[in-house]
């Protein structure tokens, strides 16, 4: 029943490896997204696609590379991890594009710490 | 580019208080304004929302207006409960939802 599920929840590991999150959604939304939430919890935008397509991405290390392999899923890689990115992730989506005033649905969060 | 500005917390009240929360934008167009809210180890979610100057959104007993000649939407509620103790973020939504800081809540018994 869980509309934006993201895997895994928490997410413990060392400087300069790589590591993966998942994310799906099972509301029949067009358009996904990544969040980064600090510890202060400012919240910003990292991608956002649509229909599988690329349409926002923000200032981010291309370290980072999201993947979505269909319109439910949209994927996080993230090479040669450093110290600063220990954050919480956080995966949405909308319907219709990311211009409109649709609610987004987040998921629960992933809780990443680089030691 | 598009901001949103929201009072720093944290914010502790008593049960029964009135919780307002001032919220400010700077938008080039006609965003959409929203209200979210994440209780402790949660995602986001909707609280409420208004798509043009006026709009008044309502949910849960908390209201906010779309203020375009103040360029406001600050949040209200009339009497908080230990269940309203969450995070909140107000963002406009342009062609991406920006978000403001957020706002610790902590209402106590």
């Amino acid at each position: 029943d869980t509309a934006v599920s993201q895997t895994p929840k928490y997410l413990v590991t060392q400087m300069g490896n790589d590591k993966s999150i998942k994310c799906e959604q099972n509301l029949g939304h067009d358009t996904m997204y990544w969040y980064k939430q600090d510890s202060k919890k400012f919240l910003k935008i990292m991608f956002s696609y649509n229909n599988k397509e690329l349409i926002i991405n923000e200032t981010v290390p291309n370290r980072f590379s999201p993947k979505s392999p269909d319109k439910a899923h949209l994927n996080l890689h993230i090479n040669s991890l450093e110290l600063g990115d220990s954050a919480v992730y956080f995966c949405a989506s909308s319907q219709g594009t990311a211009s409109s005033y649709n609610e987004q649905f987040f998921g629960p969060g992933t809780r990443l710490t680089v030691l | 580019g598009d901001s949103v500005t929201q009072m720093e917390g944290p914010v502790t009240l008593s049960e029964e208080a009135f919780l307002t929360i001032n919220c400010t934008y700077t938008a080039t167009g006609y965003p959409s304004l929203f209200w979210y809210v994440q209780y402790p180890g949660e995602g986001l979610q909707l609280l409420l929302k208004a798509t043009k100057a006026d709009d008044k959104g309502s949910n849960k007993g908390f209201e906010a207006t779309y203020r375009k000649e103040t360029t406001s939407f600050h949040l209200e509620k009339g009497s908080v409960q230990v269940s309203d103790s969450a995070v909140y973020f107000c963002a406009l939504n342009d062609y991406k939802l920006s978000f403001g800081a957020g706002t610790t809540v902590t209402v106590r018994a």
